[in-house]
């Protein structure tokens, strides 16, 4: 069964921890991408890796991180830097970063600090 | 600067009558329009697209209208049914950057 895996569904931190979420996907796809939804806020682009061992920043990195060490594996640490951290992460991957770009998306960590 | 954009926050709908969702975006250099369609705590899941040299796609009851000299978007659902209540999002595609999703529009299909 292929697809998108993160875990957990829901995690609870204190202020000042990091915290990092991960994201699997055995969907052979070379593109992947994390997202942060808040209410009313759409999705916003945190962070996108087209290749193994490389990644650029989206539109609101700062205070988070990432790694993309395995084609298959793109964790998220969001940092003690990042101010509001409580929202939704979502995780997707695409099969290339190429012209049709459709994105599959896992079904979401909603991070709540304390 | 935001390239897309949903106007309409949210949308109330009779179930079987037409549902009509709308885009407008800034950058005339897109390949690709898709719809996503998002439930509460779970992840956007795709539903129809249309490339730039189309004006028309449909697929069941989803079809996707694109006025490129207006820089419109439009998706239309009919019949619409209680199922269909969600966020859509119409994210698009320029060459090989991530997909620009808009703050979407938040459909309720009333029975």
């Amino acid at each position: 069964d292929g697809g998108i895996t993160q875990s957990p569904k829901y995690l609870f931190r204190k202020e000042g921890q990091n915290v990092t979420l991960s994201c699997e996907q055995n969907l052979n796809h070379d593109a992947m991408y994390w997202y942060r939804q808040d209410p009313g806020q759409g999705l916003r682009l945190i962070y996108y890796s087209q290749i193994v061992n490389d990644f650029q920043k989206g539109d609101i990195a700062e205070g988070y991180s990432v790694s993309r060490e395995k084609k298959e594996s793109f964790p998220l640490t969001v940092t003690s830097a990042q101010k509001n951290p409580t929202a939704f992460y979502l995780c997707a991957s695409s099969i290339d970063p190429g012209l049709y770009n459709e994105q599959f998306f896992g079904p979401g960590t909603r991070l709540t600090v304390l | 600067d935001q390239q897309v954009k949903q106007n309409s926050p949210s949308l109330s709908v009779q179930e079987g009558r037409i549902s009509i969702l709308n885009c407008d975006y800034t950058n005339s250099m897109f390949d690709y329009f898709l719809w996503y369609k998002k439930y509460p705590a779970e992840g956007p899941t795709f539903l129809i697209s249309i490339s730039s040299i189309k004006d028309k796609n449909e697929d069941g009851r989803f079809t996707v209208f694109l006025n490129k000299s207006a820089k419109h978007l439009s998706l239309h659902i009919v019949p619409s049914q209680p199922g269909d209540s969600a966020v859509y999002f119409c994210p698009t595609v320029s060459g090989n950057t991530p997909l620009v999703f808009g703050k979407g529009t938040r459909l309720s299909v009333i029975a």
